[in-house]
């Protein structure tokens, strides 16, 4: 069954530092999700990507986060100058666009900001 | 401000008996997921609810969708240990023709004993 990948599993940066997270979503699906979930709490949403731009953005989604489909296959979150709450489990997610079409997520990439 | 409560937070069963998660919603939505995560995973999609009165089951698991009252339910029938994990419900709150804007609930973490 295809699924979402991302890499790596795991980053552990210093503060100030930019990080990129990178996702490669299900092949045949339009819409492309971040969210997060900080240690023992709820999954949040972050941003959404329609058609090469976004759709939709949490207020978490300040300017210290972009997102980017740099190729076909590539959907990428980066954060320009990491803090210590953006520790956190990034989830990337696609999924068809349709009306009862779930949301494919990955495995998720661990942050670690110290 | 949309937000969804998920009751009960923590619930330990024995093996063999039934019950039941409640997840209610403080807007109009007609787009309704449930999803389960095993410790350090990902989420998986168990079920996408769309319309009043809609009931799913799969194997063990039967969930159900008022909108009117705004609670959908997730009922638990023979647990097994396998069953084990945390369950989300989620509701969709993208505006317009987007979806996969959700808000998710605080999560109920379920562990069956023998």
């Amino acid at each position: 069954e295809p699924e979402v990948t991302q890499t790596p599993s795991h980053q552990v940066t210093q503060m100030g530092q930019e990080v990129i997270l990178r996702c490669v979503p299900i092949s045949n699906h339009l819409y492309f999700y971040w969210y997060r979930q900080i240690l023992g709490q709820k999954v949040e949403f972050l941003v959404s990507f329609y058609n090469n731009e976004i759709s939709e953005k949490s207020e978490i989604f300040d300017d210290q986060f972009s997102v980017e489909r740099p190729d076909g296959s590539n959907f990428t979150l980066k954060i320009r100058s990491t803090k210590l709450e953006d520790s956190a489990m990034y989830f990337c997610a696609s999924s068809e666009g349709l009306y009862n079409s779930p949301l494919h997520f990955g495995n998720g990439t661990r942050l670690t900001v110290t | 401000e949309l937000k969804v409560e998920q009751n009960p937070l923590f619930l330990s069963m024995q093996e063999g008996k039934n019950y039941t998660i409640y997840c209610n919603y403080s807007t109009t939505s007609d787009r309704l997921y449930w999803y389960r995560q095993d410790p350090g995973k990902s989420l998986e999609s168990l079920f996408v609810l769309l319309s009043n009165g809609a009931v799913k089951q799969e194997g063990r698991l039967m969930a159900s969708l008022d909108t009117k009252a705004r609670l959908s339910t997730l009922h638990i029938t023979a647990a097994v240990h396998d069953l084990s994990a945390t369950y989300f419900c989620a509701v969709d709150n993208a505006g317009g023709t987007s979806y996969g804007k959700l808000t998710f609930g605080q999560g109920t973490i379920l562990t069956v004993h023998p």
